[in-house]
């Protein structure tokens, strides 16, 4: 099955800093790369994702890249705000399992004011 | 329209008891995941049921731990003989199938405590 690894596992920056976290995974097969994030005492939501047929993808100040080969992918946050303090998780989702989707361990992001 | 919902919000049992989660998903959402995130950590996958295939129990930590989906809805998460170590948040999350989106919509879990 799928193994998904994140790093680092905890990060912090100055607010107005980038902040960049980075994903492994296994499965040459996997098509689907979403990340959440999950404020405190809150349920996860969905940040960005990306397809495996696409190799970066922006949304204002959020961004993703996937390495298909590396089998890597990474958020990157520009700009950095008090907010975006939380903890952020990828995913990858497993085509040789019923299309699950599998969580890394998560990154706890603190962006200092 | 309606996220997902859970039920209880907080469950407080002691050792030993069984106990019965329940999970809403949105409407017309055929997936239907169940996570446990233990104080700091990472969500666990536990169960993965998808339309009318057989669920995906391969993370379910014990034979404890049992899940039903019924009508294609409505899912209970069971755990038999509570122990201290299944104290946690339970999560259910819901999507629509693969071919017509991906992103997966969180209830807002149970918090379990067995004391």
């Amino acid at each position: 099955g799928e193994n998904v690894e994140q790093h680092p596992s905890t990060l912090s920056v100055q607010e107005g800093d980038s902040a960049v976290i980075k994903c492994t995974y296994s499965d040459s097969a996997s098509n689907y790369f979403p990340w959440y994030k999950q404020e405190l005492g809150k349920r996860p939501q969905l940040i960005i994702d990306i397809r495996s047929n696409v190799g970066e993808k922006k949304d204002q100040r959020i961004a993703v890249t996937l390495n298909k080969t590396a089998k890597h992918f990474s958020l990157h946050i520009t700009e950095t705000q008090p907010e975006d303090s939380a903890v952020y998780f990828c995913a990858v989702r497993d085509r040789t399992s019923y299309d699950k989707v599998i969580f890394g361990p998560g990154t706890s992001l603190s962006v200092i004011p | 329209g309606a996220g997902v919902s859970q039920s209880p919000s907080n469950k407080v049992t002691e050792k030993g008891k069984d106990v019965e989660l329940r999970c809403d998903p949105i409407s017309g959402h055929t997936a239907l995941y169940w996570y446990r995130q233990s104080l700091g950590q990472g969500l666990e996958f536990l169960i993965y049921f998808q339309g009318n295939s057989a669920p995906d129990k391969s993370g379910l930590p014990s034979d404890r731990f049992s899940a039903e989906r019924t009508g294609g809805s409505v899912s209970t998460l069971t755990i038999q003989r509570t122990q201290q170590e299944d104290s946690a948040v339970y999560l259910c999350a819901s999507s629509l199938a693969i071919s017509q989106g991906n992103e997966q919509f969180f209830g807002p879990g149970t918090r379990l405590t067995v004391l």
